[in-house]
């Protein structure tokens, strides 16, 4: 079957740097998509790797490699309005999104 | 701003209510999307549309109905719901299904069946 993994919950401080790993076991790969959902509200596109490497984006970054099966996101300079859950999803072979389960992000002071 | 725009945002109902979820998209694109997101669960797909047509139906029971009457508006009909149908259910959009493209969310409906 097809498979997403990623840690329930995260704890980091305001200012710090955080890393979200996502593993992943799909049928096929055609991408992988990182998105950043507040409580209650859209989750919004964040990221998309589909070659090996580091994608850079201002305070957020996203790495792939697809020999591992795994991912992760960077989060630099942590504010409060990071807090959030954000989603990992696989593009398979069909171009379906299969969904990690999200990793809820909690920002102290 | 996603311009994916979902009503209502908070339904509750009964078992034996009938109700419709509405989305309407801004964007230009041509493919639509039903999710369902529960607690702690991984968004499950429920239907694509592509161009008006559904190309997928990921075994979503039949008290679940959708329509597409153009490429800016999906609906999501319900009927005899039962309590587990409880959820978010959130549509998205994208230029074309079968393709790479993002995926844009709406806000979504916060649902909750009685």
């Amino acid at each position: 079957g097809q498979n997403i993994d990623q840690p329930t919950e995260m704890t980091a401080t305001e200012g710090a740097i955080v890393q979200i790993n996502c593993t992943y076991q799909t049928s096929g790969f055609n991408g992988l998509f990182w998105y950043q959902q507040h409580a209650g509200e859209a989750p919004t596109f964040l990221s998309y790797n589909v070659l090996d490497g580091l994608e850079e984006k201002g305070r957020f970054s996203s790495f792939l490699s697809r020999s591992k099966g795994y991912s992760y996101l960077l989060l630099k300079e942590l504010q409060m309005k990071d807090s959030a859950s954000y989603l990992c999803a696989v593009m398979d072979s069909n171009y379906q999104l299969i969904w990690g389960a999200g990793t809820k992000l909690i920002i102290k002071p | 701003e996603t311009g994916v725009t979902q009503t209502p945002r908070h339904l509750v109902m009964g078992m034996t209510n009938k109700k419709s979820l509405k989305c309407e998209q801004h964007l230009g694109h041509n493919a639509m999307y039903w999710y369902k997101q529960s607690a702690k669960k991984p968004l499950e797909l429920m239907f694509v549309y592509n161009f008006k047509e559904q190309t997928e139906n990921n075994s979503v029971p039949s008290r679940f109905s959708p329509e597409c009457p153009n490429s800016s508006h999906l609906f999501l009909h319900l009927h005899t719901l039962q309590p587990e149908d409880s959820a978010l259910y959130l549509c998205a959009s994208s230029q074309a299904g079968g393709h790479t493209d993002t995926q844009y969310f709406g806000p979504g409906t916060r649902l909750t069946v009685l």
